[in-house]
């Protein structure tokens, strides 16, 4: 079946550093992915997504490339704020087999200090 | 900004009760979902509902729950006997094409 891998949390950095989340994932179709970002006490926001290969999601500073090659939709921002601090989901979708469930990772924390 | 609204935020219940968690879609969306995440684990798919009948549902979907559209702006999930392992948010989530726009959550507590 389809699933996603994220990197272990938490990440902590420093205000203005460059952030990496990575995601994989396995799909038995050709997915759309997605990351969504939940805030402390609030409930899922999608963040970016992609639907093809090669195409970037962008969205608030973030970015995320689907490559299908490597079949990873790893998140960026090249600097980070204190307000960014959150946990980020990635997940996948399989529309072109029916399938519009999502399937998510299991999350990454991100603290950023001031 | 349309969004997707949840309530009550917060339900506690017995085990054995029956609980109803309601959700109020946004209002051109024609897809409808509920996903769960018990503490520290995953995000997890319950259902979906499409034209007035469930498109799909997860293994976790049993015939404890069930969804309803009663009328044009709600979409609930029932639950006939609450469990311990219920306990758990769950969010619903609505969208027309790919995109899913989720609400905050109810917070469901099972004692």
């Amino acid at each position: 079946g389809d699933s996603v891998t994220q990197m272990e949390g938490p990440v902590t950095l420093s205000e203005e550093a460059f952030l990496t989340i990575n995601c994989t994932y396995t799909a038995t179709g050709y997915p759309s992915l997605f990351w969504y970002v939940q805030y402390p006490g609030e409930g899922l926001q999608l963040l970016l997504k992609a639907t093809k290969a090669d195409d970037k999601g962008s969205n608030k500073g973030f970015e995320a490339t689907y490559r299908k090659e490597t079949t990873s939709f790893h998140l960026e921002k090249g600097s980070v704020q204190v307000s960014d601090s959150a946990v980020y989901f990635c997940a996948l979708s399989e529309e072109d087999t029916g399938r519009r469930a999502l399937t998510f990772g299991s999350g990454t924390r991100l603290q950023v200090q001031p | 900004e349309p969004e997707v609204t949840q309530t009550p935020s917060h339900q506690v219940t017995q085990m054995g009760q029956e609980v109803i968690l309601r959700c109020v879609p946004i209002s051109n969306h024609l897809y409808f979902y509920w996903y769960r995440q018990i503490l520290g684990q995953k995000v997890e798919f319950l259902v979906s509902f499409y034209n007035n009948e469930i498109s799909e549902k997860s293994e976790i979907f049993d015939d404890q729950f069930s969804v309803e559209r009663p009328d044009g702006s709600n979409f609930t999930l029932k639950i006939r006997s609450t469990k311990l392992e219920d306990s758990a948010m769950y969010f619903c989530a609505s969208g027309r094409g790919g995109e899913q726009y989720f609400g905050p959550g109810t917070r469901l507590t099972v004692t």
